[in-house]
């Protein structure tokens, strides 16, 4: 069985430059979700998807987008960076099912760096 | 709405000696809680998980942590510690909105082992 995997490890943009990071689910996983860790801090929900359609959003402007594919992988898009855009972007893959929480299987993230 | 509070930010023991990390929690609801680890430039891993069950948990590694609603509390423990438990320990709450879920994570408390 194959975890989550994020891509890439490190990356180095400029501040307007656009990006995109990708995630690959931990397998029979249909949910991932996506958070940002700022240096220093505890991981900041940014949106969820399901069935290829967000399906819930955290506290981030539209210039965070993303997109879940037919075979549950799934890219976050940050558009026009800014200097406080820089952290470690973590992806989370889960199960969906009614009822109690399942637990969120976590990438070991890409750390984003703007200049 | 739910929300977490780590009272620590770093602790420091002795290898050997009992560690305990605070959490206290605020849920307008019967909560479900988690403790995840994150070792440096590795992903977040699920320690445990409190889902209205038992309110002593049992994880991986020798954590426990009980749940005690009269003190919104949450705390984790570890009789002895080891080297290998140095790390970032975060206390998360789950927060169930319609059709997704979402992790609301404290700000973490580092834990120091010393030989």
């Amino acid at each position: 069985e194959t975890g989550v995997t994020q891509s890439p490890t490190h990356l180095i943009k400029t501040r307007g430059q656009q990006v995109t990071l990708r995630c690959s689910s931990q397998s029979g996983h249909n949910t991932v979700s996506w958070y940002q860790q700022a240096l220093g801090q505890g991981p900041q929900f940014i949106f969820q998807y399901y069935r290829e359609e967000e399906n819930g959003r955290g506290n981030f402007p539209p210039r965070f987008s993303g997109l879940q594919f037919p075979n549950y992988s799934s890219e976050l898009n940050v558009n026009a960076l800014e200097l406080d855009d820089s952290a470690l972007y973590l992806c989370a893959s889960s199960s969906r099912t009614s009822g109690s929480p399942n637990e969120q299987f976590f990438g070991p993230g890409t750390r984003l760096t703007v200049l | 709405a739910q929300s977490v509070t780590q009272l620590d930010s770093h602790v420091s023991v002795s290898e050997g000696t009992p560690v305990l990390l605070r959490c206290n929690y605020s849920s307008s609801y019967s909560p479900s809680l988690f403790w995840y680890v994150q070792h440096p430039n590795k992903g977040l891993q699920l320690l445990l998980k409190y889902t209205s069950a038992a309110t002593l948990v049992k994880g991986i590694n020798g954590f426990e942590a009980e749940f005690k609603k009269s003190e919104t509390s949450f705390h984790l423990t570890k009789p002895s510690a080891h080297m290998s438990d140095a790390a970032e320990y975060f206390c998360v709450v789950a927060r169930l909105n319609t059709g997704f879920q979402k992790l609301v994570f404290g700000t973490g408390t580092r834990l120091l082992v010393s030989p």
